[in-house]
C-alpha cells in the first residue's frame, strides 16, 4: 500500500462546476499538508498550504484535512479552463521529505 | 523574488553518458531537494541537501547523485544512463524556519530524453 494514494483521474468537468480533489493516507505522522498545480511540461506551483487539520479558504479553493479519517481534500468552486491541471497531494511529517500522490489530472470544459 | 531556476530545460543524450543538471534556489532558501517525475511513478524523491550536506536520500541507485555548493545552488548528476532515466527532473527549495520548512517551491524541470 503507497503512503499516499490519489485516485489519477482524468477528471473532466463543465465550466462552473464544484470540483473536489481527494487523497488519503497511512503515516499518522504527517502534520503539513499541501496541494501543487502542475500544468503541462511545467513545475509544481504551490496552491494551498495547511498545517494540522482543519480547512483554509484561499479565494475559490477550499483545502480540508480530517486526521481522524486521514484524508485530505482540495474543493475548487466556480472552475474555470484556466483551471485544467494536474492537482498533486503532498504531505510531510516534522522532517522534510516531503510525499506525493500520484496527480488527477482535470479538465474544465468551457 | 525570483524563484527557483533550473539548467537546461531540455536535455538529450544516449545511454551510457552522464548528465549534470543545476539548480538555483529561492534566494535565502537554504534547503534543496531534487526530484524525478515520470508518467508511471509519479513523483519520487532523490535526495535533499542543505548547507552542503545530504540530509535526506530516497530509493535510488548509487549513480544518482548531488552536491550543493556554499551559496545553496545543487547540482545533480547522473552516471551511465539507462533508457528509463528519461523524465522530468525537479528541483525544490525551502526555508529552514520552524513553520516553513516544509513548505517547497518548484522550478519549472528539466526535461531529460535518453535515446
Amino acid at each position: 500500500q503507497k503512503e499516499v494514494e490519489q485516485d489519477p483521474g482524468p477528471l473532466s468537468v463543465p465550466e462552473g462546476a464544484i470540483v473536489s480533489l481527494n487523497c488519503t493516507y497511512s503515516n499518522s505522522a504527517f502534520q503539513y499538508f499541501m496541494w501543487y498545480r502542475q500544468y503541462s511540461r511545467k513545475g509544481p506551483e504551490l496552491l494551498m498550504y495547511t498545517y494540522s487539520s482543519g480547512n483554509k479558504e484561499d479565494g475559490r479553493f477550499t483545502a480540508q484535512v480530517d486526521k481522524s479519517s486521514k484524508y485530505i481534500s482540495l474543493f475548487i468552486r466556480d472552475s474555470q479552463p484556466s483551471d485544467s491541471a494536474t492537482y498533486l497531494c503532498a504531505m510531510s511529517a516534522h522532517n522534510n521529505d516531503m510525499r506525493f500522490g500520484a496527480g488527477t489530472r482535470l479538465t474544465v470544459k468551457p | 523574488k525570483a524563484g527557483v531556476t533550473q539548467t537546461p530545460r531540455y536535455l538529450i543524450k544516449t545511454r551510457g553518458q552522464q548528465v549534470t543538471l543545476s539548480c538555483s534556489p529561492i534566494s535565502g532558501h537554504r534547503s534543496v531537494s531534487w526530484y524525478q517525475q515520470t508518467p508511471g511513478q509519479g513523483l519520487q524523491f532523490l535526495f535533499e541537501y542543505f548547507s552542503e550536506t545530504q540530509r535526506n536520500k530516497g530509493n535510488f541507485p548509487g549513480r544518482f547523485s548531488g552536491r550543493q555548493f556554499s551559496n545553496s545552488r545543487s547540482e545533480m548528476n547522473v552516471s551511465t544512463l539507462e533508457l528509463g532515466d528519461s523524465a522530468l527532473y525537479l528541483c525544490a527549495s525551502s526555508l529552514v524556519s520552524q513553520l516553513a520548512k516544509n513548505i517547497q517551491y518548484f522550478g519549472a524541470g528539466t526535461r531529460l530524453s535518453v535515446l
